[in-house]
């Protein structure tokens, strides 16, 4: 198993430019998340899905979206860059038995908004 | 005020020391986690707790529901328990963890 993989790992953005990271895992997890991690903060959740065709927003959703059209999938998009969304995002996904249930993350991807 | 504090925010340790890590929420919470996240950024799950003790290896969390506070101790440190050990929490019913803001652990050989 690859277990959660996040696409690209690293990307430069110039401000109002648009992109989509990827999120994939492979354990047939029906929860995802979304984190960003900025320096001297904890992660904060941005957008989470309790399954296929669901989505709710978390602590900081403005300026993201997500989908969630394939199980196994998560994406976020970033419709217009901003440098404050400089950050290193993280994907997570767990299994749907309760709430309370261990998140696996991804590896991280790398933001950088000029 | 965060929800959930930890401290300190930095330790360093020399090799073989006992190493405590500290998890203070302001919320009721149904479950606590402590997260690894390794140097290179990887993020893994050592611990969900809602009561007790729970001991992996070298590693052992305790959780303390009346005082709202929660430990994480490392016994024999190794420079390679070298990274940031975060707290986060399950606020009860919710199915979002907030988290604490991570303390970096430095252990010297």
């Amino acid at each position: 198993n690859a277990g959660v993989t996040q696409t690209p790992k690293f990307r430069v953005l110039k401000t109002g430019q648009s992109m989509t990271l990827l999120c994939a895992q492979d354990m047939n997890h029906e929860y995802m998340y979304w984190y960003r991690q900025d320096p001297g903060m904890g992660l904060r959740l941005i957008h989470y899905s309790v399954g296929e065709g669901t989505t709710a927003k978390g602590e900081v959703p403005d300026g993201y979206n997500v989908s969630r059209l394939k199980k196994q999938n998560f994406l976020l998009g970033l419709e217009s860059a901003a440098p404050s969304q400089t950050s290193v995002y993280f994907c997570a996904s767990s299994y749907v038995a309760g709430v309370q249930e261990t998140q696996y993350f991804g590896p991280g991807t790398r933001l950088l908004v000029l | 005020k965060n929800e959930v504090e930890q401290s300190p925010q930095n330790l360093t340790a020399q090799e073989g020391e006992f190493i405590t890590i500290n998890c203070s929420y302001s919320v009721g919470i149904s479950a606590l986690h402590w997260l690894q996240q390794h140097p290179g950024g990887g993020i893994v799950s050592l611990f969900m707790l809602s009561s007790g003790k729970k001991k992996h290896g070298r590693l052992i969390a305790t959780i303390n529901i009346q005082e709202k506070h929660s430990s994480l101790h490392i016994t024999a440190s190794h420079p390679r328990d070298s990274a940031v050990y975060i707290c986060a929490v399950f606020q009860g019913g919710s199915e979002k963890l907030v988290f604490g803001k991570g303390t970096k652990l430095t252990v010297n050989p």
